[in-house]
């Protein structure tokens, strides 16, 4: 799997949107960006995933540029309980292959 | 989406000896994953688990330290074995699920060694 950076962590006002960065220099033309977060004490929770075109479903908003270098994952109105890290993971889109995780993104949602 | 059960989902145990981790999920699964979760890390691959075959591991770990089970394509087990306070970690397992084409997590199992 090719590499992500992340900030390590961030702070968001709760209702406003947050957004999560995530660099992937090194993604290959087959690799998709998946995002999950894991809320503390649980297991990780998938969120999205997409290739090179934006992405939206009722959790988030997921934007690639167009080089498909970065991205960003966006919680349109941030509450208390999307207080969790935030892993940005690329890999092929399959379900028979691990998932590596990085450090990830520690967000706080601030009231 | 699948859903996945552990069992236990927390225990305390004393150095030297094991504890065997139950992961059950509600569909048929080819593929199985173990992870590790040490006390703020991420996660870390442990070995992925297919019914019927022997379990691959990941670098770092070892069929005698952390023997797995895959009876069937709904159930598996992981072991922590000769325990030691280092093995303290929260353990969870994950399936493959084809339709959305993603991972699902259960919910783990916290593990502390004394």
């Amino acid at each position: 799997d090719a590499k992500t950076t992340q900030p390590p962590s961030m702070d968001c006002a709760e209702g406003r949107a947050a957004n999560l960065p995530c660099n992937h220099s090194t993604i290959s033309g087959n690799e998709y960006v998946y995002w999950y977060r894991q809320i503390h004490s649980q297991g990780p929770q998938y969120i999205i995933h997409g290739l090179k075109n934006n992405e939206t479903n009722e959790m988030a908003s997921l934007i690639i540029t167009e080089d498909r270098k970065s991205s960003t994952l966006i919680l349109p109105h941030a509450t208390l309980r999307d207080t969790a890290v935030y892993y940005c993971i690329v890999r092929v889109e399959t379900s028979y292959d691990k998932v590596i995780f990085g450090p990830g993104t520690s967000l706080s949602v601030i009231p | 989406s699948a859903v996945i059960s552990q069992k236990p989902s927390r225990d305390i145990c004393q150095r030297g000896t094991s504890l065997t981790i139950q992961c059950q999920v509600d569909s048929q699964v080819t593929m199985m994953f173990w992870y590790r979760q040490q006390p703020g890390q991420s996660l870390t691959l442990i070995a992925t688990a297919n019914q019927g075959s022997e379990a691959t591991y990941e670098s770092g770990f070892v069929i005698d330290k952390f023997p797995i089970s895959r009876p069937n394509l709904t159930f598996s087990t992981l072991t922590v074995s000769n325990m030691s306070p280092e093995d303290s970690s929260i353990y969870l397992c994950s399936v493959g699920d084809p339709f959305y084409n993603e991972q699902f997590f259960g919910p783990g199992t916290r593990l502390t060694v004394l």
